[in-house]
């Protein structure tokens, strides 16, 4: 079955830079989570879309924006970086429909971001 | 804010052995996930826990969500080494469509030992 992708799996920026991360959701699910994770830590949550709508926000820095596309593919762009947000990079889907109720959360295998 | 506190934090136990963790919170959550990690790795779900007091089993795996459904526990039976890994919980809030994401507990660390 396929699963959600995210790519780049690895990625090295210098401090200042900008960076892309993009996520491709399980086919036919409408919502997207971006979820941060530093080392030995548990995710946190950054933000998530519904149909293509800012759903809810979490801990994301100002610093960072995402947004889904038509397609349902989203993508998280972090400029300013800094060395903290070296992390790896998580992005999850699901299906909510229309019964709005709680649902499985799928994740993707991550980015790894490293700020040098 | 939700919290989800998982216990214990380390576990590490001969092959063979039982375990149980935790996972306990003052919210209630619509539904509860299990997940493990590896490391550098996306989290891969084990199960989903949905109505009060529900038990599912996966393998040797039992888990239980609370009757209020606030606490969920994961039991492995007859532990093996490939058991090893990261098993974080993590609640799904009330809040309608789980619009907030996940809430994950620390995650508990175990390491079965041959």
């Amino acid at each position: 079955a396929a699963g959600v992708i995210q790519s780049p799996r690895h990625l090295i920026k210098e401090k200042r830079e900008t960076a892309t991360l993009k996520c491709y959701p399980i086919p036919r699910h409408d919502t997207v989570y971006w979820y941060q994770q530093g080392p030995g830590q548990d995710p946190q949550f950054l933000i998530s879309f519904y149909e293509k709508m800012q759903s809810d926000k979490g801990s994301i820095p100002d610093r960072f924006s995402a947004q889904q596309f038509s397609d349902y593919h989203s993508e998280l762009n972090m400029s300013s970086l800094e060395l903290g947000d070296s992390a790896l990079y998580f992005c999850a889907s699901s299906f909510r429909g229309i019964s709005q109720l709680g649902n499985t959360i799928y994740f993707g295998e991550g980015s790894w971001l490293t700020v040098v | 804010t939700q919290l989800l506190e998982q216990s214990p934090q380390f576990l590490s136990i001969q092959e063979g052995e039982n375990l149980t963790v935790y996972c306990n919170s003052s919210s209630v959550f619509s539904s509860l996930q299990w997940y493990r990690q590896e490391p550098g790795e996306g989290p891969v779900l084990l199960v989903t826990v949905v109505t009060g007091g529900e038990v599912k089993k996966l393998k040797r795996l039992t888990f239980q969500f609370g009757d209020a459904r606030k606490d969920s526990s994961l039991h492995i039976t007859a532990a093996q080494p490939g058991d090893t890994g990261l098993y974080l919980c993590a609640g799904v809030g009330p809040r309608r469509g789980g619009a907030d994401g996940l809430t994950f507990g620390k995650g508990t660390h175990l390491i079965i030992q041959p």
